[in-house]
């Protein structure tokens, strides 16, 4: 079956420091989401992509976090400088467009981020 | 404004017990429900999904879900509990397309042998 891969699986960096995340969403899923859990919490979204175009990066802490999908395939998520606060789980989903028209997201096993 | 409640965060269960995670939503249009299942240092995976038509879906797993729209909520349910369901369950609500979807902040669920 089919998975969202990321990578690295955990990621430990101190302040003030880059770091970077890995997405390569499930085959022909046109549509790419970044989330950040942050402990106790659920998900929220990030930045979302449809192909190559972001449509939604309102979430998005533009200062230091960038995304990109260049080919509308694998994604890059990064942060730089990180902070004490992005410690967090960083979740990537692909969907499809399933029954009736409807998103069927599926994620990722996720990014643990710890900034020291 | 656009919310999603889960007002149990964690909940201690006997195996071969039964099982309901609650769950609330607020949300302006007519809301599409997801509720997902998340193992530690795992990412979700997709229970169920209430679109339209029967308000009691089945999911994945031997859960089910029932939509009450005059109490807002959309509580899960499970009639018999296996060890392995221990993990983090979330409720999400989200537009006709199923895109940008909010999360509740999860029930933690133990089961004890």
């Amino acid at each position: 079956e089919a998975e969202v891969a990321q990578s690295p699986r955990y990621k430990i960096t101190e302040k003030s420091q880059a770091v970077a995340f890995w997405c390569d969403p499930i085959s022909g899923h046109a549509t790419l989401y970044w989330y950040r859990q942050i402990l106790g919490q659920g998900p929220e979204l990030l930045v979302q992509f449809q192909d190559e175009s972001v449509v939604d990066d309102s979430q998005l802490p533009k200062d230091r976090f960038s995304a990109e999908r260049l080919k509308g395939v694998d994604s890059t998520l990064k942060i730089q400088p990180a902070e004490l606060g992005d410690s967090a789980m960083y979740l990537c989903a692909s969907s499809f467009l399933g029954t009736g028209g409807v998103h069927e997201q599926y994620f990722g096993p996720g990014t643990r981020l710890t900034v020291t | 404004a656009q919310s999603v409640t889960q007002p149990d965060i964690h909940i201690t269960v006997s195996e071969g017990a039964s099982l309901e995670l609650r769950c609330n939503y607020s949300y302006g249009a007519t809301p599409y429900l997801f509720w997902y299942v998340q193992s530690p240092g795992q990412g979700l995976q997709l229970l169920l999904k209430y679109f339209s038509g029967d308000t009691l879906v089945q999911g994945i797993k031997g859960f089910e879900a029932e939509f009450k729209r005059s109490q807002s909520s959309f509580n899960l349910r499970k009639p018999s509990v296996h060890w392995s369901d221990a993990a983090e369950y979330f409720c999400a609500v989200g537009p006709s397309d199923g895109d940008k979807l909010i999360f509740g902040t999860g029930t933690r669920l133990q089961v004890f042998p």
